[in-house]
């Protein structure tokens, strides 16, 4: 069974550029998130999808990321304008069931974002 | 408010010995989950176990066991004979029955196992 996928592994934009990153998570899992890992920290969470909708999004600084699972797989999480705090490993996840605590949840390999 | 402290920042061990991490928890819930994952240099995170609030006993999987002691709020992970390959960040998370789901991670633990 593949993994959880995210693209790009590697990025690295100035201040005040945009970015944007792509996750695919394990095929039939309905839970999706995104979690920012700054170095030296533990992964916190940003946002949360069960299928195409949101369950917590109270983490996301929605005056400049945003993100979006259309047709409940897929994912895209964006960031403009970038700030030097954003820079961090941004790991995606899914899990099988309905937002279930009792869920495990499979990390994909994530992306690290470099903001000069 | 629930939290996750791993007190150890970094440890460092020869090979085959043994060495524990810790993890202490805080929450007001009666039913929860906790997970350890391991972070490789690759940087996925990888599952490592899932315990649930209502069983204590201690788990064994080869060279891995964890202690889960709900009177300490403890859930200790010993690697029995550590080896190089061992060596990564470890953190232990905790998910609440009251959440969503999300997982609440500590700071994580460093171990580097030397040859």
């Amino acid at each position: 069974e593949a993994g959880v996928a995210q693209s790009p592994r590697y990025k690295i934009i100035e201040k005040r550029q945009s970015v944007a990153f792509w996750c695919n998570p394990i095929s039939g899992h309905a839970t999706l998130y995104w979690y920012q890992q700054i170095l030296g920290q533990g992964p916190k969470l940003l946002i949360q999808f069960q299928n195409n909708g949101v369950v917590d999004d109270s983490q996301l600084p929605k005056d400049r990321f945003s993100a979006e699972r259309l047709k409940g797989v897929d994912s895209t999480l964006k960031i403009q304008p970038a700030k030097l705090e954003d820079s961090a490993v941004y790991l995606c996840a899914s899990s099988l069931g309905d937002y279930s605590f009792t869920d495990t949840q499979y990390f994909g390999p994530g992306t690290r974002l470099t903001v000069l | 408010a629930q939290k996750v402290t791993q007190a150890q920042t970094e440890i460092s061990v020869v090979e085959k010995e043994d060495v524990t991490l810790d993890c202490v928890y805080e929450t007001r819930d009666t039913t929860y989950y906790l997970f350890w994952y391991k972070q490789p240099p690759s940087g996925e995170l990888v599952f490592l176990i899932r315990r649930n609030s209502f069983d204590e006993q201690n788990e064994i999987s080869g060279r891995y066991s964890w202690n889960f002691q709900k009177s300490t709020s403890s859930f200790n992970f010993t690697i029995t004979a550590s080896q190089v390959v061992d060596s990564a960040v470890y953190f232990c998370a905790l998910s609440e029955a009251g959440n969503t789901g999300k997982l609440i991670f500590g700071q994580g633990t460093t171990l580097q196992v030397k040859p």
